[in-house]
């Protein structure tokens, strides 16, 4: 069946580096997108969203980009600090119930 | 509430007891979710509830897996004859409508151990 996936299980980024967490779908059909941040014991949290329509949308220090003709999506951290470790799931709109199919998610962890 | 609640947050039983795991969603929210999380993996979906229609259970792994909510209120995951391939975090979320750009809010999970 169709899923989203992540690239990278693992990235690890120094403390004020911009981080970029990369994920690859194949429902060719789903026209919402989110990122949610898990950090340990806590359930995910919403990041940020984008829609099929759009390209880039942004927020305080993240960036998230939707590349619809290779069906990628990325997670853009600007200015990366020890709060933002934690594991990140992207996440899409699928189906005619709206449930969210997850990805396996990227564990980043900012080095000091 | 001011979040989704889950109970218990922990939970150990043995293998073959039946166990019930609680959701309250965020008073409003007429989109219920139940997922599962094995350890270092992604959120599973399991079943989801919008308002009175009927759920969809498409995700539930097997029929020792239930769900029931009442109305737009408490959830309440069952699973019957507990094996230890059922050890996992089981997260609840809501959102407040089932459409596109509509975000889900999760509670912290409720960590099951079948031992």
């Amino acid at each position: 069946g169709e899923s989203v996936g992540l690239h990278l299980p693992t990235l690890s980024v120094q403390e004020g580096d911009n981080s970029i967490i990369n994920c690859a779908y194949s429902n060719s059909a789903s026209d919402y997108f989110i990122w949610y941040k898990q950090e340990s014991g806590k359930g995910p949290q919403f990041i940020i969203d984008i829609r099929s329509n759009m390209d880039k949308r942004q927020g305080q220090r993240v960036t998230v980009l939707l590349n619809k003709t290779v069906k990628h999506l990325s997670l853009q951290i600007a200015a990366t600090q020890p709060g933002d470790s934690a594991v990140y799931f992207c996440a899409e709109n699928t189906g005619s119930a709206r449930q969210l199919t997850f990805g396996s998610g990227t564990q980043l962890t900012v080095l000091p | 509430g001011a979040g989704v609640s889950q109970s218990p947050s922990n939970k150990v039983t043995e293998k073959g007891k039946d166990v019930e795991l609680r959701c309250d969603p965020i008073s409003g929210h007429t989109a219920l979710y139940w997922y599962r999380q094995r350890l270092g993996q992604g959120l599973e979906f399991l079943i989801y509830f919008q308002g009175n229609s009927a759920p969809d259970k498409s995700g539930l792994p097997s029929d020792r897996f239930s769900a029931e909510r009442t109305g737009e209120s408490v959830s309440t995951l069952t699973i019957q004859r507990t094996q230890q391939e059922d050890s996992a975090v089981y997260l609840c979320a809501s959102s407040l409508y089932a459409s596109v750009n509509t975000e889900a809010f999760f509670g912290q999970g409720t960590r099951l151990t079948v031992v």
